[in-house]
This record gives C-alpha cells, structure tokens and sequence, in this order.
C-alpha cells in the first residue's frame, strides 16, 4: 500500500468558500501530481511539482493554487469554490523521471 | 489536441479469455516512459505495467503484456486468463519531458462470469 493520504475524502461545502485538499506522502518523493478526474473519466494534470519550491501548471487551466514548503506536504487551494469545481481530485507523487506514481485515495469535492 | 488517445470507452471479455486494450500517443521526444494504469471502482489507482521508450523488447508483467509500437505511436496493453478482479478503468499514460505526466480518456473493463 502507497503512503501517500489525502483528506478529506469527501467534501461537500458551499459556493464562495475557501478550502484546501491537503495531500502528503511520506517516500520522500521530489516529484508531485494533482489531477482532477469527473468519474468515470480521464484524469486531467492540473498541478505538478519537481521538488520543495517549484511549482507547475498542467495541461487543465485551475483556478486552484498549490504550495511546495515541505517535500512531502503538496496542498491544493480554492480561493472561492463554485459548482464548477466538483470533482474528484488525485494526488499522486513519484520518486524519479519515469518511475511509479503512486496515487492517494482522492478527495471527491461538491459545492453546492 | 490529445496527447493520449484510448479510442475503446468500454470493453468486455469473458472470464479466463484474453483482450487488448488500444492506446495512441503524441510526442516529438525520443525518451520517455508510459504506462498502464489500473483504477479499481472506488479504490486507489495502481500501475499496471511500465515501458521504456528506449528499450524495443515489450515490458510483461504475469498475464500483462504491451504492444509498443515506437514508429506507429502505439501502446497497447493485452491481458490473458482474464480474472473478475481484473476489471477496472485502464488508464495509459505518457511521461513528457522531466515529469509531466498525462493520461488517456480511459477503458472500462468488464469481466463476463
């Protein structure tokens, strides 16, 4: 099993609201991914990160924001929810280029 | 435009056969890695199997095999003695440059008892 958490799994909150999907992995992996996936369908790479202090936008513009101060803490925040972003949302972090991603359990996001 | 492409939204096979599940990509780097995830309902994603853009022989894990096809962009994943745990969203993915990592729409697998 995969050390790497999110929380919480389940979310559901109002529109407006500020909120943060925390993910963390303890195998001191440099690499991190965020990606939104609606069920049943593709996963979209929203967030990626090299290591502590650098971040990236993926391919799916986000109005989302991450933050890299620690290695194994990679936090994903809405400033403002809305009905738009409910979603399931993957964390997943890898040790080098081109080895396995290991993925959390998701956090599934509704705003009402 | 879609750098993964998985044309089969859904399949079926019967138990204890075989299926192939398509993949095509886009990229213009000659080193890069994909991959075969599997997404059991509900629970975590977990690699399938993994193949090196560099290495000609295909990557196989028990009854998981590839198809790479390096000139043709294809990737294709073949599963023999099909089992009822073995179903599943499959999902191909492409790593890009340093470690941009992206995924295909996905195949629904469903195992006939």
């Amino acid at each position: 099993e995969a050390d790497i958490y999110q929380t919480p799994r389940y979310l559901v909150i109002g529109t407006g609201k500020k909120i943060t999907l925390e993910c963390s992995q303890t195998m001191g992996h440099d690499k991190m991914y965020w990606y939104q996936q609606d069920p049943g369908m593709e996963l979209h790479l929203i967030h990626y990160s090299y290591g502590v202090n650098s971040t990236e936008k993926g391919d799916l513009s986000s109005e989302s924001t991450v933050s890299r101060i620690r290695t194994e803490h990679f936090p994903l925040t809405l400033e403002s929810a809305r009905p738009s972003h409910t979603s399931q949302y993957l964390c997943a972090s890898s040790e080098y280029r081109g080895s396995e991603a290991f993925f959390g359990q998701g956090t599934r996001l509704t705003v009402v | 435009a879609q750098t993964v492409t998985q044309s089969q939204p859904e399949m079926s096979v019967q138990e204890a056969e075989t299926v192939t599940l398509s993949c095509t990509y886009d990229t213009s780097e000659s080193d890069y890695y994909l991959f075969w995830y599997k997404q059991p309902p509900s629970r975590q994603m977990i690699l399938v199997i993994r193949q090196e853009a560099y290495k000609q022989q295909n990557a196989t894990e028990n009854r998981f095999s590839v198809n790479f096809q390096k000139a043709a962009k294809s990737f294709s994943l073949k599963i023999s003695d099909s089992q009822l745990g073995d179903a599943a969203m499959y999902f191909c993915a492409l790593l890009q440059g340093a470690q941009k990592l992206v995924f295909g729409q996905g195949t629904r697998l469903t195992i006939n008892p």
